[in-house]
């Protein structure tokens, strides 16, 4: 148990198919994130929320929409995605020292493995 | 073209082997941490290393800090089946504005 939980473990959609993938960290960590992790790739991050504001976007199509309500909570909206959008979608988090930004030591929830058919 | 290298991109050993699995980077890293990943399950920190030359041991891991902090490797000492993962390194690189940047990892797979 790492402390960040992320639902569902699996989920199969269409390429239609509206869904929302859900990260929960109860470590009392500041930052969130979103990656990708395709088999023989390496990780790629997708989002950062850093006190709730996303500080960071890489380029991600704009079928992926993130939300962060709270510093607890993290979801990535999927809509109308493809084939090639299968993957295991990981959230972590970590703790930014204060008056700086740092991504290490991120802490990974089990993730969501997503199939689009 | 990788940030971050990392080789043997596959491995399988029997049980009691040794092996090395490397990190290398053309830029340099002000911190290096090797995660593992077990089938099903996110990434698990096992390491920070910050100091070139440092060398960190955990149990039959041992990793070790390039002097130049470019590089890193991991020893195992007489592989367990419960070894078995992927392994990733992630250094945060200076020139790229800290970012944790994450190799695409070593799949070790020990047999009985």
């Amino acid at each position: 148990e790492t402390g960040v939980t992320q639902t569902p473990r699996h989920l199969v959609m269409g390429m239609t198919n509206k869904k929302s993938l859900k990260c929960e960290q109860h470590l009392g960590h500041n930052a969130m994130y979103w990656y990708k992790q395709s088999a023989k790739k390496p990780l790629e991050l997708m989002f950062v929320y850093n006190f709730k504001e996303q500080t960071e976007n890489n380029s991600v199509p704009s079928r992926f929409s993130p939300e962060c309500p709270n510093s607890s909570h993290l979801f990535l909206h999927l809509h109308t995605l493809q084939p090639e959008d299968s993957a295991l979608y990981l959230c972590a988090s970590s703790q930014v020292p204060p008056g700086g930004y740092a991504k290490n030591i991120q802490y990974f929830g089990a993730g969501t493995r997503l199939s689009v058919l | 073209t990788q940030l971050l290298e990392q080789s043997p991109q596959f491995l399988s050993i029997q049980e009691g082997e040794n092996l090395t699995v490397y990190c290398n980077s053309s830029s340099v890293f002000s911190s290096l941490q090797w995660y593992r990943q077990e089938p099903g399950e996110g990434p698990v920190l096992l390491v920070t290393v910050v100091t070139g030359g440092e060398v960190k041991k955990l149990k039959r891991l041992t990793f070790q800090f390039g002097d130049a902090r470019k590089d890193s490797s991991l020893h195992i000492t007489a592989a367990q089946p419960g070894d078995t993962g992927l392994y990733l390194c992630a250094g945060i690189l200076m020139e790229y504005g800290n970012k944790l940047v994450f190799g695409a990892g070593t799949i070790l797979r020990v047999k009985s």
